[in-house]
């Protein structure tokens, strides 16, 4: 079975500032994993997706993610935060060939001027 | 190019009513799904559709009907609409297989539909 848990609900950073945003998996196969993006009332957006051999994947917007199979882990990173980056964040997880696609809860980030 | 398009984007209901909500694709995509986004909870998947002519549930599809019109199209209908469907609705899309690999290539949401049920 998979999962995924992304392991704070709020994250808050002053802009300028390191952005953090951590999430931990469970696959029993090489999982496709993703991050998005939600602003308020809006979709959700697509930051970045892990479906390659290439462990550190480059997203929109500066941000990036690093897959750890060995900690199971794909934290998502910014160097530096801007005001408009406050959002929620959700990791997902996906196995190919399940059409199932596994959100974690979402973690809501605050930027402070 | 609009992606996945959902209609009704607000609507309320009174318990008892029924309603439905659809959902086009323009990517040519196979998959379709449904997903409900309430507080706390992230995104829950109401049904699927891996390919034209064929549904399956999700996690939480009791209350719920679906129609795979075509490729494009597919619809979610609540035939008795109840307050704990109060919710945002969400349709995505996606192609199963990425850039030829046993990858799942990412979903791609419509804007949402915010139903309330009184």
């Amino acid at each position: 079975a998979q999962s995924v848990t992304q392991l704070d609900s709020h994250v808050s950073v002053s802009e300028g500032t390191p952005v953090l945003l951590r999430c931990n998996y469970s696959s029993s196969y090489s999982p496709s994993l993703f991050w998005y993006v939600q602003h308020p009332n809006k979709g959700l957006q697509l930051l970045l997706k892990y479906t390659s051999a290439a462990t550190l994947v480059k997203g929109i917007n500066g941000f990036e993610a690093e897959f750890k199979k060995s900690e199971t882990s794909f934290h998502l990173t910014k160097p530096s935060a801007h005001m408009s980056d406050a959002a929620e964040y959700f990791c997902v997880v996906s196995r190919f060939g399940t059409y199932k696609y596994i959100f974690g809860t979402g973690t809501r980030l605050k930027v402070l001027a | 190019n609009a992606g996945v398009t959902q209609t009704p984007k607000f609507q309320v209901l009174k318990t008892g009513q029924s309603m439905t909500l659809q959902c086009a694709q323009d990517m040519n995509h196979n998959s379709m799904y449904w997903y409900r986004q309430d507080p706390g909870m992230g995104l829950r998947l109401i049904y699927y559709s891996a390919s034209e002519g064929t549904t399956d549930k999700g996690e939480v599809p009791n209350g719920y009907n679906v129609s795979r019109l075509n490729k494009r199209e597919f619809s979610l209908r609540l035939e008795s609409a109840a307050p704990s469907q109060t919710s945002v609705y969400f349709c995505a899309s996606s192609e199963a297989r990425y850039g030829g690999r046993n990858f799942t290539g990412e979903l791609f949401f419509g804007e949402g539909s915010r139903l309330t049920v009184l």
